[in-house]
């Protein structure tokens, strides 16, 4: 299985912050990645997939860069509604793994 | 807007099959190059991937699951199901449905607990 490593696992920003979160992957995935919010309670949610594509109705403060084993999640300019945790997910061989996740929390 | 609603026993003994079902709404099942997948997460395990299934009913599994998985497509009802046999409390986890489109998972239902019980 192609593991996937996010760090940091936890991090405190404040508002208004740029908050980058890194995603290495064991073996080269090309740009088959794709990364997820979950907040307490609820189902991922999708934000960028293709490594770089914003998912429709996520805001542009989000976007995503990388490619072949190393990832990057970064939100230009935290909100409040931001805090949650966010996951990788690698689609480039089964099976679909995943990253053991990052939480965001206030600082 | 494509919904996704799982359904099922929210307990199950163990060395018994775990069975639920996905239903589709706000649009078919049928349309478009989507996969279906069942996507799990515990505590122990964070997030995993179970499988997939393609309205042809062809699928992929996990490895690691794949001598216990079984997925079908119903596509009259607009559903899709995963059953997981032989339980263990390992498998206790929610488990949630979600539409597979370019490789990412674009909608997700709320997912539901399972809990295996000795």
């Amino acid at each position: 299985d192609i593991q996937m490593t996010q760090s940091p696992s936890s991090l405190s920003a404040s508002i208004g912050d740029r908050v980058t979160i890194t995603c290495r992957a064991s073996q080269g995935i090309s740009t088959w990645l794709a990364w997820y919010q979950q907040k307490p309670g609820k189902a991922p949610k999708l934000l960028i997939y293709a490594a770089s594509s914003l998912h429709s109705g996520v805001p542009s403060r989000f976007s995503g860069r990388g490619s072949g084993t190393d990832f990057t999640l970064t939100i230009s300019s935290l909100q409040a509604e931001d805090f949650a945790t966010y996951y990788c997910q690698q689609a480039n061989r089964f099976p679909h793994t995943f990253g053991g996740g990052t939480k965001v929390e206030i600082k | 807007q494509v919904q996704l609603q799982e359904s099922g026993p929210g307990l199950v003994r163990s060395s018994q099959t775990l069975s639920l079902t996905c239903t589709v709404s706000g649009g078919s099942i049928s349309s478009g190059p989507h996969y279906w997948s069942w996507i799990r997460q515990s505590a122990g395990k964070g997030l995993e991937w179970i499988g997939h299934i393609y309205t042809t009913g062809s699928t992929n599994y996990n490895p690691s699951l794949k001598s216990r998985v079984n997925m079908s497509v119903d596509t009259s009802k607009n559903q899709f199901s995963l059953n997981l046999s032989s339980v263990t409390a390992a498998d206790t986890a929610v488990y949630y449905c979600a539409r597979e489109d370019a490789w990412s998972n674009d909608y997700w239902g709320r997912g539901t607990l399972v809990i295996v019980s000795s």
